[in-house]
């Protein structure tokens, strides 16, 4: 099936370090979202887009919604322990009335206290 | 509690078997969504249902996987004849509504592992 292009693959880095990660799609999105994935559960939303060239945050967390809706990224700051797991793109066309997701292959992310 | 639940958490099978999967959704949510998820992947969609009817199941990889919602709330993923390459994690999802894009909760998944 389709997955979004997603990097990096993986980070490893000190605690406090910023960190940033991006997606990027053949197609346009309507909606861009960011989850979060620890092991063992299934993804926790983190942030959701609606419009191109928006900016949204949620605490350390920043996204933007690419101008071509083509693309994403997140951003954390100041990162701690707990930021550690694998962070998922996710796209939505709103075609017809589904609103099914398509998934990035995501991000690995380390933390080093 | 009040999340999407699914069971079992954990399933091991033969190949050429038959396996049945459960998810139960948060309650009210008219919205129920099916992914799979192999490993070091992302979810893939499987199928949508919209009440008791399948929306779309575009995703459903063949005719060997499908998946029932008969009273509107609880949905099985039926896999029949089963091989190694389904091996993965089952994750369910439900929104109260499908517009709401960004309100899909997950459940934990079922690791699905044929031997």
């Amino acid at each position: 099936g389709q997955q979004l292009n997603q990097s990096p693959q993986s980070m490893f880095i000190q605690e406090g370090e910023d960190v940033s990660m991006n997606c990027t799609s053949s197609s346009i999105f309507n909606t861009w979202l960011w989850y979060k994935q620890d092991p063992g559960e299934g993804p926790v939303l983190l942030i959701a887009l609606y419009k191109a060239g928006e900016l949204t945050s949620n605490g350390r967390l920043t996204a933007q919604f690419g101008i071509t809706r083509k693309d994403s990224f997140l951003n954390i700051s100041a990162s701690i322990p707990s930021d550690v797991g694998i962070y998922f793109c996710a796209g939505s066309s709103g075609v017809g009335a589904t609103n099914k997701l398509i998934f990035g292959t995501g991000t690995l992310l380390a933390v080093q206290p | 509690g009040a999340g999407v639940s699914q069971t079992p958490s954990n399933k091991v099978t033969e190949k050429g078997k038959y396996v049945e999967l459960r998810c139960d959704p948060i309650s009210g949510h008219t919205a129920l969504y099916w992914y799979r998820q192999s490993l070091g992947q992302g979810p893939e969609f499987l199928i949508y249902f919209q009440g008791t009817g399948a929306a779309d199941d575009s995703g459903l990889p063949n005719d060997r996987f499908f998946a029932v919602r008969p009273e509107g709330s609880v949905s099985t993923l039926k896999i029949q004849r089963t091989e190694r390459g389904d091996s993965a994690v089952y994750l369910c999802a439900s929104s109260l509504t499908p517009l709401a894009v960004n309100e899909q909760f997950f459940g934990p998944g079922t690791r699905l592992t044929v031997l």
